[in-house]
């Protein structure tokens, strides 16, 4: 199946600082590719998604882009914040017939006051 | 609106032994979902189904796992024999029309086998 390599798998960053976590992939019919937010202990939880005819998408503090030709897509978090840390997944669907995510393995981003 | 809901929360077995999960998706949501977590992973898809038909199982481990959605709606995941790889919160999914829509996820079932 297809494979998602995500990077880095630890990322500490001063409160007030921009982070950035980086995903990338090898299907490229792969055309959807969401990010999710899970808290330890709490189930994963969308925070934002980006389709294959988009380059960019911004949401308040924090944006996706996604670079088809390289196969990578990056999620950028702006003047981060104590409850920003949690584990990060990028995952992707591909353009086989099957819908289930393919996530990356995450990143564990922790925000130092 | 309404959560996935799962049960139970935590479930501790011996290996060799035979467990049982159960998921009630969002109202409406006619694609349906199981992925397995091992500590430290992301979740790996295990089944999919749309209303009561299977649409991927390829990465479900046949000889020992299984799954239904009886009516469309709520679901089960069986794992008979447990072993203790199996260990990993199991956690349910469910979106209105397929991966191109939000999957929401349940709380999942952490299940240790000792």
């Amino acid at each position: 199946g297809e494979n998602v390599e995500q990077h880095p798998s630890t990322l500490s960053v001063q409160e007030g600082d921009s982070a950035v976590i980086k995903c990338t992939y090898s299907d490229s019919a792969s055309n959807y590719f969401p990010w999710y937010k899970q808290e330890l202990g709490k189930r994963p939880q969308l925070i934002i998604d980006i389709r294959s005819n988009v380059g960019e998408k911004k949401d308040q503090r924090i944006a996706v882009t996604l670079n088809k030709t390289a196969k990578h897509f990056s999620l950028h978090i702006t003047e981060t914040q104590p409850e920003d840390s949690a584990v990060y997944f990028c995952a992707l669907l591909s353009g086989g017939g099957a819908d289930g995510l393919t996530f990356g393995k995450g990143t564990h981003l922790i925000i130092q006051p | 609106e309404a959560g996935v809901a799962q049960s139970p929360r935590y479930k501790i077995i011996e290996k060799r032994q035979s467990v049982a999960f159960w998921c009630n998706p969002i109202s409406g949501h006619a694609t349906l979902y199981w992925y397995q977590q091992i500590l430290g992973q992301g979740p790996k898809l295990l089944i999919q189904f749309q209303n009561n038909g299977v649409v991927d199982d390829s990465q479900l481990p046949k000889d020992r796992f299984s799954a239904e959605r009886l009516k469309g709606v709520d679901s089960t995941l069986k794992i008979q024999p447990a072993k203790l790889e199996d260990s990993a919160v199991y956690l349910c999914a469910s979106s209105l029309g397929g991966g191109r829509t939000e999957a929401f996820f349940g709380q999942g079932t952490r299940l240790t086998v000792v």
